[in-house]
């Protein structure tokens, strides 16, 4: 099953505008990692929290943590439709090992 | 630095018969890792290897397999192909020794599309 649940499924908006998504997890994570899919390609990391932060920013990237909820969110700013793509949230539950949990992801579209 | 490989690009098969992708990492990457993508299940961990051990495994069946060689570079086999093995499958390498995921980014290929008739 997987960990993380994304929310919404799909965003629409106009250049310019901000983006949020939202994911929510189910155990306890040694970290959480955000990735972006273009479309029938591979995904490229946008960034890491782990589960002793709160927040972190990279460019126009900002992404938080609520360990007590389970939940993060990450937010783009002034998209350009560049951003359109796929998000995901992934994450490392402590109980399995290495390896990395998606969420189904979130489709964004930036419209020019 | 070149990024992560994989080969073929697409692959059309037909049910019953076996297949081999290839993944070439990133140079000094020694974790390698693949994944499934489909629509409906989206992406599923298949399995990790770290200097040729497999240290994880997905909840996959015993058709699907892979190694990794001294080089790094890695392989995954598909035998007795079923329809719904029809997806991207998708290598991934990390840099550091410790655990995937456990402090270091994947840096992913563009995937293999399987298409299986």
């Amino acid at each position: 099953s997987q960990q993380g649940e994304e929310d919404p499924q799909a965003l629409s908006i106009q250049e310019g505008e901000n983006a949020t998504m939202n994911c929510s997890y189910k155990t306890s994570i040694n970290n959480l990692q955000w990735y972006r899919q273009n479309s029938g390609r591979g995904l490229v990391h946008l960034i890491l929290i782990r589960s002793n932060e709160r927040e972190k920013h990279s460019g126009r990237l900002r992404v938080t943590l609520d360990t007590s909820k389970k939940s993060s969110s990450l937010l783009i700013t002034a998209s350009r439709a560049a951003d359109t793509a796929s998000y995901f949230c992934a994450t490392v539950p402590w109980n399995q090992g290495g390896k990395l949990i998606f969420g189904q992801g979130t489709e964004l579209s930036v419209k020019p | 630095k070149a990024g992560v490989t994989q080969t073929p690009r697409y692959l059309i098969k037909t049910r019953g018969q076996q297949v081999t992708l290839s993944c070439s990492p990133i140079s000094g990457h020694r974790s390698v890792s693949w994944y499934q993508q489909t629509p409906g299940q989206g992406l599923q961990f298949l399995f990790e290897y770290f200097s040729e051990t497999q240290r994880n495994k997905g909840n996959f069946p015993g058709r699907f397999s892979g190694r990794q060689f001294s080089n790094s570079r890695s392989e995954m086999n598909v035998s007795t192909l079923e329809l719904g093995d029809s997806a991207l499958y998708l290598c991934a390498s990390s840099l550091y020794g410790d655990r995937v995921g456990t402090n270091s980014p994947l840096h992913f290929g563009n995937g293999t599309r399987l298409t299986v008739t």
